[in-house]
């Protein structure tokens, strides 16, 4: 299995741009989880989804972010209007069920400038 | 709002186990701890988790405490590549979230 891949890998973008990160977990995963790494707040949940469904998006900073999970195999998330600082390294992970442990992908390095 | 206390650096001799501590002392009978690890600029890697028995994979060994309120994440022969920050993570098995605290940054040095 090549394990949950996100893409793009890096991202430079200008204030007021949108972008769209994406994120590919592991085939039969239930659970998608949406994750932000600073250096001032390590790493925090944004959002997570159970079979395509957004369960817990409390942590989604404010409108500007959104999720979406079309379907099992694909999720996207969405920043409109970026700003600096929404500078981070954004990661994706999925578990097979609520019990287990779930898996990283590599993350997006998301420089707003 | 960690569940957990880690030191927040250690050093190690490569080749010697490496010993990372966790304080754990609100667990609840239903929580798992959990252990990850995160090497500079990847993404969080798996390594342990367990309920109240000690574990033990071809990565480390968990220790957890009878009284469940601390454990220690043993890595027996630590090289060089096991440079990072470890997490130890309290949580549910009822598909919630995990919530990172800072961890500890474990220096093997040569």
């Amino acid at each position: 299995d090549a394990g949950v891949i996100q893409s793009p890998r890096h991202e430079v973008t200008e204030m007021g741009q949108e972008v769209t990160l994406r994120c590919k977990p592991i085939s039969g995963h239930d659970y998608l989880f949406w994750y932000r790494q600073t250096m001032m707040r390590g790493l925090e949940l944004l959002i997570y989804f159970n079979n395509n469904v957004p369960i817990d998006d409390s942590g989604m900073p404010e409108d500007r972010f959104s999720a979406k999970m079309p379907n099992a195999s694909f999720s996207t998330l969405k920043i409109q209007p970026s700003e600096p600082r929404d500078s981070a390294v954004y990661f994706c992970a999925s578990s097979f069920t609520g019990y287990t442990e779930a898996f990283f992908g590599q993350g997006t390095r998301l420089t707003v400038v | 709002d960690a569940k957990t206390t880690q030191p927040p650096s250690m050093d190690c001799a490569e080749g010697r186990a490496a010993n990372l501590p966790c304080n754990h002392s609100t667990i609840s009978g239903n929580e798992y701890v959990y252990w990850y690890r995160q090497i500079h600029s990847q993404g969080p890697q798996y390594i342990i988790h367990g309920l109240k028995n000690n574990e033990t994979n071809e990565m480390a060994s968990l220790i957890i405490t009878e009284d469940r309120k601390s454990s220690t994440l043993i890595l027996p022969h630590a090289t060089l590549r096991d440079t990072a920050v470890y997490y130890c993570i309290v949580r549910v098995a009822s598909g919630q979230n995990f919530v990172f605290g800072p961890g500890t940054r474990l220096s093997v040095l040569p």
